[in-house]
């Protein structure tokens, strides 16, 4: 059983629609960090979360911890959306920066 | 900043050769790392460093070597290419931000890798 797992593994939307993006894990964890992968390959790091709740434009993402649950969520989505969107937790007792990864979430939005 | 760079973009082997992957970072990161990333399967950890003169092994380490001489560099080496290192490669650094930011991840544009 993977550490980190997503879903859904594809997600097509049209514009304007909220979208959710699910992650569950098995370790215990110090962070969790979304991370949001172009088209293009590059990849960047969207939110860094230990607890609660955090909003970036029209990206939110929340934790709870006693479930080993996050979400990440899209309002009003934007063909520029587009990505795949990846989980990543870190592994409490782990080396600093060490990441264990879920195979991501690929979103399609459709104008 | 040019944040963390990687060359080449793009390699083609041939089986049994060698050649390493350059990964540089000019944000004095501590902290460096490579991933590889296959289709299927989310990024994994080959070798990372938490300084210059320090490395480890992550989870998938067999058929790569590093090493870590400054704190910019961190190159990874492919001893003998095979078939199964065929990936994309990404070298990645980061840095304590704090409470609000924990470990802020930085990732180059990554290295396609083809072996035949």
């Amino acid at each position: 059983k993977n550490e980190v797992e997503q879903s859904p593994q594809n997600l097509t939307a049209q514009e304007g629609e909220f979208i959710t993006i699910n992650c569950s894990y098995s370790v215990g964890i110090s962070a969790l960090h979304w991370l949001q992968q172009h088209p293009g390959g590059g990849i960047v790091s969207l939110f860094m979360l230990s607890s609660g709740k955090k909003k970036h434009g029209r990206l939110i993402a929340t934790i709870n911890i006693q479930e080993k649950h996050s979400s990440l969520h899209i309002t009003a989505s934007h063909p520029r959306d587009s990505a795949v969107y990846i989980c990543a937790v870190e592994n409490y007792g782990g080396s600093q920066g060490n990441l264990i990864f879920g195979k991501g979430t690929k979103l399609s939005v459709k104008p | 900043n040019a944040g963390v760079t990687q060359t080449p973009k793009f390699q083609v082997l041939k089986t049994g050769q060698s050649m390493t992957l350059q990964c540089a970072q000019d944000m004095n990161h501590e902290y460096m790392s490579w991933y590889r990333q296959d289709p299927g399967m989310g990024l994994r950890l080959i070798h990372y460093s938490v300084g210059a003169g320090i490395t480890d092994q992550g989870e998938v380490p067999n058929g790569y070597n590093v090493s870590r001489s400054t704190t910019e560099d961190f190159p990874l080496r492919l001893l003998s290419a095979a078939p199964s290192q065929t990936s994309v490669y990404f070298c990645a650094s980061s840095y304590w931000g704090g409470a609000e930011k924990g470990n802020e991840q930085f990732f180059g544009p990554g290295t396609r890798l083809t072996v035949l």
